[in-house]
């Protein structure tokens, strides 16, 4: 099977644009799960959707908001971006969210805000 | 989810065992230990999991104490490409991903 898959994988913008991601999860997942990844934070959790709903939201603004499509692939995006959003965003996809599965994540769009 | 704690840094010979610990001396009986390593600014990479029981896999062995406070990744014959940062974390049985806490996890260097 095809591993998650990631667009773009690195992406420059400027303060004030936004942005959107995407992310393929394994074929058959239905657990998508967005993380950012800094230096200074280390990995944080985003959001997580199952089946088209979000099941879970990290402490994140507004700004930051996220989409699952009925074949599972995901979006996220960022409005209004701001310095400190250069980051490696991660996706993850499980298949379920039992206990004992397992999720993997993709290579990470690595964006940079200037 | 319980916490873990883990040393922030060590080093291992090329063909030696690598042992990683991890302490979570507050996991909960529902609770999984999962392994996960990150090579530089790559996604991290699923490594194994595990419940009561050790695991084996082909990338590693997981040796989790019979009190469940504690486990260790054993890397069999550490290899330069096993260099990364692993995080050992705990998630409950839950219907959700969302809470995972990856921390700093462990520096792991292999050398020659």
């Amino acid at each position: 099977k095809a591993g998650v898959t990631q667009t773009p994988r690195y992406l420059i913008k400027t303060r004030g644009q936004q942005v959107t991601l995407s992310c393929s999860p394994i074929s058959g997942h239905r657990s998508v799960s967005w993380y950012q990844q800094t230096p200074g934070q280390g990995l944080q959790f985003l959001f997580e959707y199952f089946s088209e709903t979000q099941r879970n939201k990290g402490n994140f603004p507004g700004r930051f908001s996220g989409r699952q499509f009925s074949n599972s692939r995901s979006e996220m995006n960022v409005s209004t971006l701001e310095l400190g959003d250069s980051a490696l965003y991660l996706c993850a996809s499980s298949s379920t969210l039992a206990g004992g599965e397992t999720q993997y994540f993709g290579p990470g769009t690595r964006l940079l805000v200037l | 989810d319980a916490k873990t704690t883990q040393p922030p840094s060590m080093d291992c010979a090329e063909g030696r065992a690598a042992n990683l610990p991890c302490n979570h001396s507050t996991i909960s009986g529902n609770e999984y230990v999962y392994w996960y390593r990150q090579i530089h600014s790559q996604g991290p990479q699923y490594i194994i999991h595990g419940l009561k029981n050790n695991e084996t896999n082909e990338m590693a062995s997981l040796i989790i104490t019979e009190d469940r406070k504690s486990s260790t990744l054993i890397l069999p014959h550490a290899t330069l490409r096993d260099t990364a940062v692993y995080y050992c974390i705990v998630r409950v049985t839950t219907d959700s991903w969302g809470k995972l806490q990856f921390g700093a996890g462990t520096q792991v260097v292999v050398t020659p």
